[in-house]
């Protein structure tokens, strides 16, 4: 069974700093990596996309690497804003024997940028 | 093209009641997946349908929960006699269908669950 864990739980930035935000999972025999964010009382934005052939995912100011073998990743995002406030998910995605494709999700990462 | 919608986003049930969880997928996609988030956790897989047929129901609880997705129409989450335990925001995502391929989720807003 998957288990994803993301550390730390909480991260307190003021503005301009480089946030690092770690995830590890357990089965390194996964298809694709994904980070999302979640602002309060809403849903799952998808962030980057990482195919278990690849190292890393660049878009914007954020970057996400992927060591398979060791079961990390980690999200960077450079120059934090006030408005990068949010929960930041990790969700492994793996094949299973029902012939189909399983999400696992951290707990989280509460991120919050102080102006 | 409008996202996945979920209905309603707040919804407050007493003990015992029955709550009715409903999801419309992105036009286009055949594919729904249901998912709890209890409070300080992460999302935790419950069941995964089709259109008339349940692909994978084992993250469900065995008693009281219950998932369609019908022919025509959204697909319903149902639980029924309500505990203060089921208090959660349940997500559902839906995809595209692509036989032996891993097909992107694309997320709903949530239904923020409370029983009193």
């Amino acid at each position: 069974k998957q288990e994803v864990t993301q550390i730390p739980a909480a991260l307190s930035v003021p503005e301009g700093e480089n946030l690092v935000l770690n995830c590890s999972f357990t089965d390194s025999a996964i298809y694709n990596l994904q980070w999302f964010r979640q602002d309060p009382g809403k849903g799952l934005t998808s962030l980057l996309l990482i195919q278990s052939s690849q190292r890393e995912q660049t878009s914007g100011r954020l970057n996400a690497s992927l060591d398979k073998s060791s079961g990390r990743s980690t999200l960077y995002i450079a120059a934090s804003q006030p408005g990068d406030s949010a929960t930041y998910l990790c969700a492994v995605i793996s094949y299973n024997w029902s012939n189909d494709y399983k999400l696992s999700f951290g707990a989280g990462t509460t991120v919050t940028v102080r102006a | 093209n409008a996202g996945v919608m979920q209905n309603p986003r707040h919804l407050v049930r007493r003990r015992g009641q029955e709550a009715r969880l409903r999801c419309s997928p992105m036009k286009g996609h055949s594919h729904v997946y249901w998912y709890r988030q209890l409070p300080e956790e992460g999302l935790k897989f419950m069941v995964y349908l089709q259109k008339e047929n349940i692909i994978d129901e084992s993250g469900m609880p065995k008693e009281r929960f219950s998932a369609e997705f019908p022919k025509e129409g959204p697909s319903i989450l149902r639980i029924q006699q309500v505990v203060r335990g089921d208090s959660a925001a349940y997500f559902c995502a839906s995809s595209p269908w692509a036989s032996g391929s891993w097909n992107e989720q694309f997320f709903g807003p949530g239904t923020r669950l409370t029983v009193l």
